[in-house]
């Protein structure tokens, strides 16, 4: 089956703008992660969504950084008044949470947002 | 939180040999350990994964142990191929609770090169 989408696959913002990123699931998948990936680094956690849920948004960098899910599978990532430091790939995987065991996450390409 | 420190953060291997990149982690309620691989442009691909009852564990050229006394585990590949060439990553993820989050924590990445 397909896996986990995401759009735009590139985005360049000048700084201040506002940028929407968005996430579609491996259908039926109940948990979504969105990361964070600098150049040459690793991904880094920003939020945790189970169905609609937001249940841990302690990575978020600012309060210019929002994600919703509202019906439980797309999912969107709002960077408000971006600035430089925003510049970043935006990952987002998902997966089908078993309750009693950590499982898989499937990510998706990544949207690449370049801040001017 | 969990801490998780990768090296080498380059590796050249000639194509036939082994690779072996290693982590280690802080949290020992982490129980959960995957490998991703990530080719230029794309997102994380889980390669191979192991849980803290598994000591070991194989799939064809690929294996994974871990120490959990030392809190350290380790990345295998056998008769390296130029495919194998790429970014790899180690994580770390705490066993989650009912509905707790299963974050992932990434090393720094390990860019494998494979000389042919």
């Amino acid at each position: 089956g397909a896996g986990v989408s995401q759009s735009p696959r590139y985005k360049v913002a000048k700084r201040g703008q506002d940028v929407a990123l968005r996430c579609d699931p491996i259908s039926g998948h109940v948990s979504l992660f969105w990361y964070q990936q600098a150049l040459g680094q690793g991904p880094e956690f920003l939020t945790y969504f189970q169905n609609e849920a937001q249940l841990d948004k302690s990575g978020l960098p600012s309060d210019r950084f929002f994600a919703e899910r509202p019906e439980g599978s797309v999912s969107t990532l709002k960077i408000q008044r971006t600035q430089q430091e925003d510049s970043a790939v935006y990952l987002c995987a998902s997966s089908l949470r078993f309750r009693t065991s950590t499982d898989t996450q499937y990510f998706g390409p990544g949207t690449r947002l370049t801040v001017l | 939180g969990e801490n998780v420190e990768q090296h080498p953060s380059t590796l050249s291997v000639q194509e036939g040999d082994s690779a072996v990149i290693k982590c280690t982690y802080s949290d020992s309620a982490s129980n959960y350990f995957p490998w991703y691989k990530q080719e230029l442009g794309k997102g994380p691909q889980l390669i191979i994964d192991i849980r803290s009852n598994v000591g070991e564990k194989k799939d064809q050229r690929i294996a994974v142990t871990l120490n959990k006394t030392a809190k350290h585990f380790s990345l295998h590949i056998t008769e390296t191929q130029p495919e194998d060439s790429a970014v790899y990553f180690c994580a770390a993820s705490p066993q989650p609770r009912n509905f707790g989050n299963e974050k992932l924590t990434f090393g720094t990445g390990t860019r494998l090169t494979i000389i042919p």
